[in-house]
């Protein structure tokens, strides 16, 4: 099966721009989603395909997918942008979904 | 504005069927766009796709549940629903629904279950 890798933590000081990782075999030949789950609450969709963002997610959220790692870029970053973030893709061979173990984003 | 609820009992014991549902508002279920999915998180774990459903019936789940759960939608009631035998602690967790494109968006704020005697 399909598997993600996510590194289990990333810190960067406020203002900063925060990058984190996804990595898969031959990720960058899927369409990779990103999720921002602040604690307690559910998962919100902060990229999709790759380096789309759905309507009210700031611009200063983009991303990347190359190769064998895909990455959430999060520009000019904030204190209230701390929160674990998971990447999924979708196993077109086996119609599964998969996720990766998540990133806790800690803001200096 | 699409959105989506869970409901369904807090508290299930050990080898019988933990059972949810997920109302939908603003939308559709019968919507030939999107599929209809749960995720789970357990406490302090990361999420884990439990399965999806299109409206025509397709259903697609997690191997490693495959055997336990069964996905289905309600058309009627504008609802989907989430059926997960033989459960043991392992499957204590956050139950969250979601409508899925090629991604989740948007979910449900997710209900407790926690497997007890």
């Amino acid at each position: 099966s399909y598997v993600l890798t996510q590194p289990p933590s990333v810190s960067v000081a406020p203002g900063q721009t925060a990058r984190t990782t996804c990595g898969g075999d031959n990720i960058g030949s899927k369409s990779v989603h990103w999720y921002q789950q602040k604690s307690g609450q559910a998962p919100v969709l902060v990229v999709y395909d790759d380096s789309d963002r759905p309507s009210g997610i700031p611009e200063r959220f983009s991303g990347s997918n190359s190769g064998n790692t895909a990455t959430l870029i999060i520009s000019r970053v904030e204190a209230g942008d701390e929160a674990d973030y998971y990447c999924q893709v979708w196993d077109r061979s086996s119609d599964h979904v998969v996720f990766g173990g998540g990133t806790k984003l800690t803001v200096l | 504005q699409l959105q989506l609820q869970e409901s369904g009992s807090g508290l299930v014991k050990p080898s019988q069927t933990l059972s949810l549902t997920c109302a939908v508002s603003g939308g559709s279920v019968s919507s030939a766009d999107y599929s209809w999915g749960w995720i789970r998180q357990p406490p302090g774990k990361g999420l884990e796709w439990i399965g999806y459903m299109y409206h025509s019936g397709s259903t697609y789940y997690n191997p490693s549940l495959k055997s336990r759960v069964t996905i289905s939608v309600d058309s009627s009631q504008n609802q989907f629903s989430l059926r997960l035998s033989s459960v043991t602690a392992a499957d204590t967790a956050v139950y969250y629904c979601a409508r899925r494109s090629r991604w989740f968006d948007p979910w449900g704020q997710g209900t407790l279950v926690t497997v007890s005697s």
